[in-house]
This record gives C-alpha cells, sequence and structure tokens, in this order.
C-alpha cells in the first residue's frame, strides 16, 4: 500500500487565491482526517469524516475553509479565499475505526506545506 | 473537550541513556493514548499506543504507562540511539460506541540525541 497520498507537497500563493488540498487515503479505511500543524498551535483536527459523512468540523476556523470527501477515496481541503495566517503544514489521516477495529492508529500522509504571501 | 499537555518541549540525553516524555489528559473519558514521532519532513508516525484497560505496554526499547486516577501517560525510550531524534506527540481520544473520533494532540517534544 501507498499510504496516505496527500497532493501538492508544496503550495505557495497570493492572498485572496483559492487553494485546494487533496488527499487520497489507504484502500479499506473508513475515516479520514483533516490536521493543521503550526509552531504555536501544534497539531489541530480540523474536520473528519467517517464513511464519507463529516462528522465534526468544530475544529475548521472559519468559513474560508471547507472540506470534501466524495467518495471513499478521495478528499479535499478548500480554503478561499487565502490569507497570510493560513500558512501551516496541512495533513490528511486515515484510519480503520469502529467497533471491532484492530487497529486504532492512524497513518498520516506527508502533508501539504501551504504558504500564502 | 479534552486538552493534552506534554511535557518537556525539548529534551537532549546521551546516547544510550534513557528518555521520559509525560503527558496529561483532561478527560477522565478518554480511553486511548497514541505516541507518534515525526521526522522532519514528515507527517506523524504511530509508534505506540495504550488503551485505558491496560497499565504499561512495551515494544522492544519503547515503553508507554497510563495512570487513569492521575490522567498521565509517559513514553518511555531506553538506549537511545542517534535515529531516536525527532518529534514526539502524545495524544488522547474518547471513543464513543466504537465510532470515530479525532485525536488530541500535544505540543509535541523535541529529542535530541547526543552522540
Amino acid at each position: 500500500d501507498a499510504g496516505v497520498i496527500q497532493s501538492p507537497r508544496h503550495e505557495v500563493t497570493e492572498m485572496g487565491q483559492e487553494v485546494t488540498l487533496r488527499c487520497k487515503p489507504i484502500s479499506g479505511h473508513n475515516s479520514l482526517f483533516w490536521y493543521r500543524q503550526t509552531m504555536m498551535r501544534g497539531l489541530e483536527l480540523l474536520i473528519y469524516f467517517n464513511n464519507n459523512v463529516p462528522i465534526d468540523d468544530s475544529g475548521m476556523p472559519e468559513d474560508r475553509f471547507s472540506a470534501k470527501m466524495p467518495n471513499a477515496s478521495f478528499s479535499t481541503l478548500k480554503i478561499q479565499p487565502s490569507e497570510p495566517r493560513d500558512s501551516a503544514v496541512y495533513f490528511c489521516a486515515s484510519s480503520q475505526l469502529g467497533q471491532g477495529a484492530a487497529n486504532y492508529g492512524y497513518t498520516f500522509g506527508s502533508g501539504t506545506r501551504l504558504t500564502v504571501v | 473537550g479534552e486538552n493534552v499537555e506534554q511535557h518537556p518541549s525539548t529534551l537532549s540525553v546521551q546516547e544510550g541513556d534513557s528518555a521520559v516524555i509525560k503527558c496529561t489528559y483532561s478527560d477522565s473519558a478518554s480511553n486511548y493514548f497514541p505516541w507518534y514521532k515525526q521526522e522532519l519532513g514528515k507527517g506523524p508516525q504511530l509508534i505506540i499506543d495504550i488503551r485505558s484497560n491496560v497499565g504499561e505496554k512495551k515494544d522492544q526499547r519503547i515503553a508507554v504507562t497510563l495512570n487513569k486516577t492521575a490522567k498521565h501517560f509517559s513514553l518511555h525510550i531506553t538506549e537511545t540511539q542517534p535515529e531516536d531524534s525527532a518529534v514526539y506527540f502524545c495524544a488522547a481520544s474518547l471513543t464513543v460506541g466504537g465510532g470515530a473520533d479525532g485525536l488530541t494532540f500535544g505540543k509535541g517534544t523535541h529529542l535530541i540525541i547526543q552522540p
């Protein structure tokens, strides 16, 4: 398995532009999580999906952020319009969760480093 | 919501010595406590985890202990090696009826192994 795949690895954009981050979870995993990592705030959970349905988006900072999971193998995190304070590393993680699941561990992707100038 | 505190933020030890990283959590209902290792330019990687019905778990040079009464858990690395240098994160989660929920992470510990 190739693991969790995120694209792009790096993104530099100008303030006000739309940014779309992409994630392909591990096949067979039923849960997908988007995290943001900064030096000041550490790893913050933005939103997570279970069986493609958003369960908790209380971590999404503002209406400028939105996430979708149209199918079990793809998710996007969109920021529109982007601002300099959105600069961070965004991680996607997937897991097989639920009753009877033997492993609760998350597998993280390599992240997307976003810089908004 | 859950709050996880992690200490120290930086830990420097001599190669071959032991390292201990400590975390506390706020929600007494949390019952799953994983530890992640993050190397430069990579995503966090699960190295060991423990559930609330277990007090200690070992995997070669790594061990985790859990004190539910005091709401704290610790990571112990023995015989440290240069490749152990990384940032380590503790986390906690509350699983409700076995359903999915997100992990709450500590702020991380930068472990430096001095040769």
